[in-house]
């Protein structure tokens, strides 16, 4: 069975640009997070889709957004780019709502640079 | 709000040493906690998990025990080796699928 898969895996953009980054679950698996990964601030939570429905976000601005699609597959969206959006946006599904038990998979994730 | 605290890095060792990495968590409920390894270049991988109380998860011969008394997940191994050199991250998720992420510890392991 194959990852989650992430694309681009490498991404320079430009202040005040706009990206989108692309999410691929694992078969079979509903519910897909993303999170900002930083030196200074290690892994942060930005949202989780299920069903193509925002169950949770993070503490992010609204120029972080994100949607999945009737496949699973999920994106998110930064607009007006800041520097400090450089990092390692990571990507991960997991087979269902609920379920406490239920580990999330990882994607390679996406490294955004912005200059 | 729930939180995990893991020991700061980074932590270098000898191979064949023993290697503990701590881990205490704080929420309400029981959650489930996990480690996961991140290798340079990678995204996560899950080491183990335990579901409950006294649980014990084990994998590649990393061991973490769920000790709900003291509310801590430490992340052991007898030996480790050159290849264990990586980000370890202690996580927790709770009823509400919430999921925590410790700040990760950089383990170094020397030949």
């Amino acid at each position: 069975k194959a990852g989650v898969t992430q694309t681009p895996r490498y991404l320079i953009k430009t202040r005040g640009q706009q990206v989108t980054l692309s999410c691929s679950p694992i078969s079979g698996h509903r519910s897909v997070s993303w999170y900002q990964q930083t030196p200074g601030q290690g892994l942060q939570f930005l949202f989780e889709y299920f069903s193509e429905t925002q169950r949770n976000k993070g503490n992010f601005p609204g120029r972080f957004s994100g949607r999945q699609f009737s496949n699973s597959r999920s994106e998110m969206n930064v607009s007006t780019l800041e520097l400090g959006d450089s990092a390692l946006y990571l990507c991960a599904s997991s087979l269902a709502n609920g379920g406490i038990s239920r580990e999330q998979y990882f994607g390679p994730g996406t490294r955004l640079t912005v200059t | 709000g729930n939180s995990v605290t893991q020991m700061e890095g980074p932590v270098t060792l000898s191979e064949e040493a023993f290697l503990t990495i701590n881990c205490t968590y704080t929420a309400t409920g029981y959650p489930s906690l996990f480690w996961y390894v991140q290798y340079p270049g990678e995204g996560l991988q899950l080491l183990l998990k335990a579901t409950k109380a006294d649980d014990k998860g084990s994998n590649k011969g990393f061991e973490a025990t769920y000790r709900k008394e003291t509310t801590s997940f430490h992340l052991e191994k007898g030996s480790v080796q050159v290849s264990d050199s990586a980000v370890y991250f202690c996580a927790l998720k709770d009823n509400n699928n919430d999921m925590r992420f410790g700040a990760g510890t950089r383990l170094t392991v020397k030949p």
